[in-house]
């Protein structure tokens, strides 16, 4: 089955500065690669997500790049905000989604 | 549409006490998920269910059973409950042919087990 590897753990940065966030996975037949947001004692919610025929995908902020052939995808935030802080998740997908272990955020003022 | 509602928010159970967590959802979703949290981890896929009648195991699913009878709601059954199964348990849903769509989860139910 699928594995996700998430680094780092954790990551602190000054507000306004960047924040990035690593994943590799296993399967190579996985297409679909979600990042869910959860803030302290919240549910993880959808913030941004790509599927394999796409290379990079941006929002506002955040961006997200996918790079099937070393099976790596990275999450971008630019102008990093106190409440952007929060655990960020990966995930990676084909009929079986596996989550990475999470990257405590925190972004000082 | 209220989303996917969990029930109950927070519950301590006895060694070897059963109980129920409640899952339900609103927006017609084919797909639901049971999850739990560890502390400081990720989330584990229990049981899904692919639609009404139809549920298969995910990664973790010893010591849990599911079941679907309608679209809008995918109970999980806790027998026998161990300290082991000290979790936070979120249910999830989705929309579309295969689990490759948003999952929309629910605000989280906290079980400890003592």
């Amino acid at each position: 089955g699928e594995n996700v590897e998430q680094h780092p753990s954790t990551l602190s940065v000054q507000e306004g500065d960047s924040a990035v966030i690593k994943c590799t996975y296993s399967d190579s037949a996985s297409n679909y690669f979600p990042w869910y947001k959860q803030e302290l004692g919240k549910r993880p919610q959808l913030i941004i997500d790509i599927r394999s025929n796409v290379g990079e995908k941006k929002d506002q902020r955040i961006a997200v790049t996918l790079n099937k052939t070393a099976k790596h995808f990275s999450l971008h935030i630019t102008e990093t905000q106190p409440e952007d802080s929060a655990v960020y998740f990966c995930a990676a997908s084909n009929n079986d989604m596996r989550f990475g272990a999470g990257t405590r955020l925190t972004v000082k003022p | 549409n209220a989303g996917v509602t969990q029930t109950p928010k927070f519950r301590i159970l006895k060694i070897g006490q059963s109980m129920t967590l409640q899952c339900a959802q609103d927006m017609n979703h084919n797909y639901m998920y049971w999850y739990r949290q560890d502390p400081g981890m990720g989330l584990k896929l229990i049981y899904y269910s692919v639609g009404a009648g139809i549920t298969d195991k995910g990664e973790v699913p010893n010591g849990y059973n599911v079941s679907r009878s309608t679209t809008e709601d995918f109970p999980l059954r806790l027998e026998l409950a161990a300290p082991s199964q000290t979790s936070v348990y979120f249910c999830a849903s989705s929309y579309g042919d295969r689990r490759q769509e948003t999952q929309y989860f629910g605000p989280g139910t906290r079980l400890l087990v003592l």
